[in-house]
This record gives structure tokens, sequence and C-alpha cells, in this order.
């Protein structure tokens, strides 16, 4: 199963962009990219997926590079609300998927 | 998108006793249900994962007769947590998952005294 490394914290203007980055250097040609944020006490809310292409939804992009080996959460403009821990996670497994969480970037949207 | 409801949000129980909390999907079919529990500061620590009217599949360390699931239905999953006691103290966080992706409901914060 693959691992997921992401910065412990990270702080943006609000307003701005936040990129929040993921590394998965092991990952598996078909396994995928999901992301998840988890706000104070409640369970994660899943934002977006992908395999190899970037991805774009009304919440953020997704970037994935080339070899697939890290990708890019990106939101476009960054409000207090945004204010949460970001997971990066790759879902393995055949059949039955898991989704295992690392320790994710807690991101804090400034004023 | 995809809702995935927990009930109840919150328990307190005494020592000794069970809890059941159940997760439903309520406008997809889940064929597989996650469990998760999270500590303060942590992140979430799988526990088990369930296919309908199958038996769930328990990670290493967790105990499958402490904490008993049942998928019955494609669309609910129980988590009982028996034989409570205060360090099984916790979050508990239930997911569901479509061929795309894992919802998650909102958490139960079940305190033990």
């Amino acid at each position: 199963d693959a691992k997921t490394t992401q910065p412990t914290s990270m702080d943006c203007a609000e307003g701005r962009a936040a990129n929040l980055p993921c590394n998965h250097s092991t990952i598996s040609g078909n396994e995928y990219v999901y992301w998840y944020r988890q706000i104070h006490s409640q369970g994660p809310q899943y934002i977006i997926h992908g395999l190899k292409n970037n991805e774009t939804n009304e919440m953020a992009s997704l970037i994935i590079t080339e070899d697939r080996k890290s990708s890019t959460l990106i939101l476009p403009h960054a409000t207090l609300r945004d204010t949460a821990v970001y997971y990066c996670i790759v879902r393995f497994g055949s059949g039955t998927y898991k989704y295992i969480f690392g320790t994710g970037t807690r991101l804090k949207v400034l004023a | 998108g995809a809702v995935v409801s927990q009930h109840p949000s919150w328990v307190i129980c005494k020592s000794g006793t069970s809890v059941k909390i159940e997760c439903r999907s309520l406008d997809f079919q889940a064929t597989t249900m996650f469990w998760y529990r999270q500590f303060p500061k942590q992140s979430l620590m799988l526990m088990a994962t369930s296919n309908e009217g199958s038996k769930a599949t328990y990670e290493q360390g967790v105990e499958k007769d402490k904490f008993l699931i049942n998928h019955a239905s494609l669309t609910l999953s129980t988590l009982t947590v028996t034989s409570a006691h205060p360090e099984d103290s916790s979050f508990y966080i239930c997911s569901a998952a479509d061929p795309d992706a894992a919802f998650f409901g909102q958490g139960t914060r079940l305190t033990v005294v």
C-alpha cells in the first residue's frame, strides 16, 4: 500500500490560492489519489480524486505529476471556512479498496 | 453528493455496558463500509472493513469480539462496542463507499464513564 507524505502545516491568506502538496512516490499504476478534509470534530469531507489526469470540480483542482509520484491540491480562493486538516490518500486494493489516512496537512486560512 | 448519516452524534455510557452506533448511506448503496476511530489530535485509524452480507475484516490489533460490526444491508452498518471501558472513549467515524469514492459520516463521540 502506497504511503503519502504531506507537510504538517501551512498558512494561506484569505482570497489567495492554497496549494497543498503530497508525495506518493510508491504509488502503483492503478491506484487513485484522493483528497479529503476534516474540519474540527466532524467526519472527513470528500474533495476530489484522480488517477493521472488533472481534475477540477466546484471545490478544488487536483494536479498530478506525469510520473504520478506527487500531486497538488489547489483551493483557488481560500476562505476562512477552508481551515481544516487536509488528507491525501492513495486508495489501494483490488475488489475491496482501503482508504488509509496519514497525518495530513493542517491548513490555516488567515484573515 | 453522497450522504452518510451516523447516529448517535455523541453518547455517554457507563463502564461495562455496550453501545451501538449506526451508519447509513442515504442516497446510494454501499457494498463496502469502513469504521475508523480517532483520538484527539491524531489521524483516523481504520478499524475494520465490512462488505454487505459478509463478516468484517479487522485491522491488526483491533479486537473483533469487542467491536462487533454488522453490515446487514447495502445501506446500513452498525458498530457495537461491547463491555465498554474508559479507554474506549474516542471519536468513531463510519464511511460508506461506492465504486468511485468513500464518503464519511459526521462521527460519534463516545465517552465511557
